[in-house]
Protein backbone atom coordinates (compact mmCIF):
# COMPACT_ATOMS: atom_id res chain seq x y z
CA UNK A 1 0.00 0.00 0.00
CA UNK A 2 0.77 3.63 -0.36
CA UNK A 3 3.50 5.18 2.09
CA UNK A 4 3.04 8.69 0.79
CA UNK A 5 -0.07 10.22 1.21
CA UNK A 6 -1.43 13.34 -0.50
CA UNK A 7 -4.94 15.08 0.07
CA UNK A 8 -6.75 16.73 -1.86
CA UNK A 9 -6.28 13.93 -5.00
CA UNK A 10 -7.97 16.97 -7.00
CA UNK A 11 -9.24 20.31 -5.89
CA UNK A 12 -10.81 23.02 -8.00
CA UNK A 13 -10.97 26.52 -6.78
CA UNK A 14 -11.09 29.98 -7.85
CA UNK A 15 -8.81 32.75 -9.34
CA UNK A 16 -7.69 34.91 -6.43
CA UNK A 17 -7.95 32.25 -3.61
CA UNK A 18 -5.46 30.19 -2.16
CA UNK A 19 -5.26 26.15 -1.93
CA UNK A 20 -3.19 23.56 0.05
CA UNK A 21 -2.11 20.60 -0.82
CA UNK A 22 -0.54 18.15 1.69
CA UNK A 23 1.93 15.40 1.87
CA UNK A 24 2.21 12.53 4.22
CA UNK A 25 4.42 9.64 5.05
CA UNK A 26 2.84 6.95 6.68
CA UNK A 27 4.96 4.78 7.86
CA UNK A 28 8.18 6.43 8.39
CA UNK A 29 9.15 10.07 9.33
CA UNK A 30 10.50 12.41 6.31
CA UNK A 31 13.16 14.87 7.07
CA UNK A 32 13.01 15.75 3.60
CA UNK A 33 10.02 15.71 1.20
CA UNK A 34 10.24 17.12 -2.49
CA UNK A 35 7.47 18.64 -4.79
CA UNK A 36 7.29 18.14 -8.41
CA UNK A 37 5.00 19.58 -11.01
CA UNK A 38 3.93 18.13 -14.33
CA UNK A 39 1.32 19.98 -16.83
CA UNK A 40 -0.40 17.60 -19.03
CA UNK A 41 1.79 15.60 -21.53
CA UNK A 42 5.52 17.06 -19.62
CA UNK A 43 7.45 15.90 -17.66
CA UNK A 44 8.02 16.37 -13.61
CA UNK A 45 9.69 19.84 -12.74
CA UNK A 46 11.23 19.64 -9.30
CA UNK A 47 9.69 22.56 -7.80
CA UNK A 48 11.53 22.81 -4.47
CA UNK A 49 13.18 20.89 -1.14
CA UNK A 50 10.92 20.69 2.05
CA UNK A 51 12.90 20.60 4.85
CA UNK A 52 11.41 19.36 8.73
CA UNK A 53 11.86 22.76 10.72
CA UNK A 54 13.83 24.92 8.22
CA UNK A 55 12.61 27.29 5.11
CA UNK A 56 12.18 24.89 1.97
CA UNK A 57 14.73 25.26 -0.86
CA UNK A 58 13.44 26.58 -3.90
CA UNK A 59 14.20 25.95 -7.59
CA UNK A 60 15.29 28.59 -9.82
CA UNK A 61 12.40 30.32 -11.21
CA UNK A 62 9.90 28.73 -8.70
CA UNK A 63 8.28 32.34 -6.83
CA UNK A 64 8.80 31.23 -2.88
CA UNK A 65 5.98 33.62 -2.19
CA UNK A 66 3.51 31.97 -4.58
CA UNK A 67 4.18 28.27 -3.65
CA UNK A 68 4.81 28.32 -0.11
CA UNK A 69 5.91 25.27 1.43
CA UNK A 70 5.89 24.30 5.32
CA UNK A 71 7.55 21.06 6.91
CA UNK A 72 6.16 21.39 10.47
CA UNK A 73 6.31 17.56 11.60
CA UNK A 74 8.13 14.53 10.63
CA UNK A 75 5.20 13.15 9.01
CA UNK A 76 4.02 16.16 6.73
CA UNK A 77 4.51 19.07 4.22
CA UNK A 78 2.30 21.32 2.74
CA UNK A 79 2.45 23.23 -0.48
CA UNK A 80 -0.11 26.02 -0.19
CA UNK A 81 -0.48 28.02 -4.14
CA UNK A 82 -1.75 31.46 -2.93
CA UNK A 83 -3.39 33.56 -5.14
CA UNK A 84 -3.85 31.25 -7.72
CA UNK A 85 -4.47 31.70 -11.43
CA UNK A 86 -5.39 29.52 -13.94
CA UNK A 87 -1.75 29.01 -15.22
CA UNK A 88 -1.10 27.13 -11.81
CA UNK A 89 -3.72 24.83 -13.29
CA UNK A 90 -1.31 21.38 -13.24
CA UNK A 91 -1.10 18.28 -11.29
CA UNK A 92 1.45 18.24 -8.52
CA UNK A 93 3.25 15.55 -6.23
CA UNK A 94 5.28 15.24 -3.59
CA UNK A 95 7.94 12.49 -2.58
CA UNK A 96 9.52 11.76 0.66
CA UNK A 97 13.02 9.95 1.61
CA UNK A 98 13.12 7.38 4.18
CA UNK A 99 16.14 7.01 5.66
CA UNK A 100 15.47 3.46 7.58
CA UNK A 101 15.09 2.16 3.95
CA UNK A 102 18.00 2.98 2.73
CA UNK A 103 16.96 6.68 1.36
CA UNK A 104 14.49 4.95 -0.34
CA UNK A 105 12.41 7.99 -2.34
CA UNK A 106 8.49 7.63 -1.97
CA UNK A 107 5.94 9.78 -4.04
CA UNK A 108 2.70 10.41 -3.43
CA UNK A 109 -0.34 9.87 -5.60
CA UNK A 110 -0.26 13.25 -6.84
CA UNK A 111 -3.01 16.07 -6.66
CA UNK A 112 -4.75 17.80 -9.53
CA UNK A 113 -4.96 21.43 -9.45
CA UNK A 114 -7.45 23.17 -11.42
CA UNK A 115 -8.27 27.04 -11.08
CA UNK A 116 -11.01 28.16 -12.38
CA UNK B 1 15.08 21.92 -14.05
CA UNK B 2 15.38 19.05 -16.64
CA UNK B 3 18.67 17.16 -16.91
CA UNK B 4 17.71 14.10 -18.89
CA UNK B 5 16.88 13.81 -22.17
CA UNK B 6 14.81 10.92 -23.52
CA UNK B 7 14.63 9.12 -26.84
CA UNK B 8 12.15 8.54 -28.48
CA UNK B 9 10.14 10.86 -27.09
CA UNK B 10 7.03 8.61 -28.84
CA UNK B 11 7.48 5.14 -29.52
CA UNK B 12 4.52 2.70 -30.89
CA UNK B 13 4.93 -1.10 -31.39
CA UNK B 14 2.94 -4.36 -31.54
CA UNK B 15 2.38 -6.23 -28.92
CA UNK B 16 5.20 -9.07 -28.75
CA UNK B 17 7.58 -6.71 -29.51
CA UNK B 18 10.39 -5.47 -27.62
CA UNK B 19 10.28 -1.11 -26.51
CA UNK B 20 13.89 0.35 -26.25
CA UNK B 21 14.07 3.92 -24.41
CA UNK B 22 17.02 5.43 -23.99
CA UNK B 23 17.79 8.40 -21.44
CA UNK B 24 20.63 10.79 -21.66
CA UNK B 25 21.78 13.26 -18.64
CA UNK B 26 24.66 15.79 -17.83
CA UNK B 27 25.78 15.79 -14.42
CA UNK B 28 27.45 13.21 -11.71
CA UNK B 29 25.01 10.98 -10.39
CA UNK B 30 24.61 8.59 -7.59
CA UNK B 31 21.79 6.43 -9.31
CA UNK B 32 19.32 6.11 -12.07
CA UNK B 33 16.06 5.21 -11.80
CA UNK B 34 13.10 4.36 -14.30
CA UNK B 35 9.21 5.60 -13.69
CA UNK B 36 6.39 4.35 -15.03
CA UNK B 37 3.33 7.04 -15.74
CA UNK B 38 -0.27 5.99 -16.76
CA UNK B 39 -2.05 8.78 -18.28
CA UNK B 40 -3.26 11.08 -15.42
CA UNK B 41 -1.76 8.95 -12.72
CA UNK B 42 1.11 9.18 -9.88
CA UNK B 43 4.35 7.42 -10.36
CA UNK B 44 5.08 3.59 -10.43
CA UNK B 45 8.84 3.10 -9.76
CA UNK B 46 10.47 0.32 -12.12
CA UNK B 47 13.80 0.15 -11.70
CA UNK B 48 17.03 1.48 -9.74
CA UNK B 49 20.46 1.49 -10.66
CA UNK B 50 23.12 2.60 -8.86
CA UNK B 51 26.28 4.66 -10.66
CA UNK B 52 28.56 1.51 -9.84
CA UNK B 53 26.01 -1.11 -11.68
CA UNK B 54 25.91 -1.33 -15.38
CA UNK B 55 23.16 -3.40 -15.82
CA UNK B 56 20.27 -4.73 -13.65
CA UNK B 57 17.38 -6.99 -14.66
CA UNK B 58 13.79 -7.04 -12.90
CA UNK B 59 11.17 -9.34 -14.87
CA UNK B 60 10.81 -8.20 -18.22
CA UNK B 61 12.65 -5.24 -17.65
CA UNK B 62 16.11 -4.52 -18.49
CA UNK B 63 18.25 -1.50 -17.52
CA UNK B 64 21.62 -0.27 -18.63
CA UNK B 65 23.91 2.11 -17.14
CA UNK B 66 26.77 3.92 -18.83
CA UNK B 67 28.07 6.70 -17.08
CA UNK B 68 30.97 7.13 -19.30
CA UNK B 69 28.30 8.22 -21.91
CA UNK B 70 25.97 9.35 -19.16
CA UNK B 71 23.51 7.05 -20.80
CA UNK B 72 21.06 4.46 -19.80
CA UNK B 73 18.82 2.49 -21.66
CA UNK B 74 15.37 0.71 -20.55
CA UNK B 75 14.19 -2.47 -22.51
CA UNK B 76 11.30 -3.84 -22.71
CA UNK B 77 10.73 -7.06 -23.50
CA UNK B 78 7.27 -9.23 -24.75
CA UNK B 79 5.57 -6.03 -24.28
CA UNK B 80 1.78 -6.33 -23.76
CA UNK B 81 -1.13 -3.99 -24.21
CA UNK B 82 -1.30 -3.21 -20.46
CA UNK B 83 2.47 -1.31 -21.32
CA UNK B 84 0.95 1.13 -22.61
CA UNK B 85 2.33 4.67 -20.05
CA UNK B 86 4.73 7.24 -20.06
CA UNK B 87 8.19 6.19 -18.91
CA UNK B 88 10.27 8.55 -17.53
CA UNK B 89 13.95 8.49 -16.27
CA UNK B 90 15.11 10.18 -13.09
CA UNK B 91 18.61 10.58 -11.94
CA UNK B 92 19.15 10.91 -8.29
CA UNK B 93 22.15 13.34 -7.59
CA UNK B 94 25.57 12.79 -5.93
CA UNK B 95 25.34 13.08 -2.16
CA UNK B 96 21.87 10.93 -2.64
CA UNK B 97 19.62 13.72 -1.06
CA UNK B 98 16.62 12.04 -2.89
CA UNK B 99 16.15 15.38 -5.14
CA UNK B 100 14.97 13.27 -8.69
CA UNK B 101 15.68 15.26 -11.75
CA UNK B 102 13.26 13.70 -14.28
CA UNK B 103 13.91 13.26 -18.13
CA UNK B 104 11.31 14.22 -21.12
CA UNK B 105 9.81 10.50 -20.75
CA UNK B 106 8.89 8.70 -23.38
CA UNK B 107 5.35 7.73 -24.29
CA UNK B 108 4.55 4.02 -25.26
CA UNK B 109 2.17 2.82 -27.21
CA UNK B 110 1.31 -0.96 -27.52
CA UNK B 111 -1.08 -1.92 -30.40
CA UNK B 112 -2.68 -5.40 -28.94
Amino acid sequence: GAVVSQHPSWVICKSGTSVKIECRSLDFQATTMFWYRQFPKKSLMLMATSNEGSKATYEQGVEKDKFLINHASLTLSTLTVTSAHPEDSSFYICSARDRGRGNTIYFGEGSWLTVV
Amino acid sequence: SQQGEEDPQALSIQEGENATMNCSYKTSINNLQWYRQNSGRGLVHLILIRSNEREKHSGRLRVTLDTSKKSSSLLITASRAADTASYFCATGLSGNTGKLIFGQGTTLQVKP
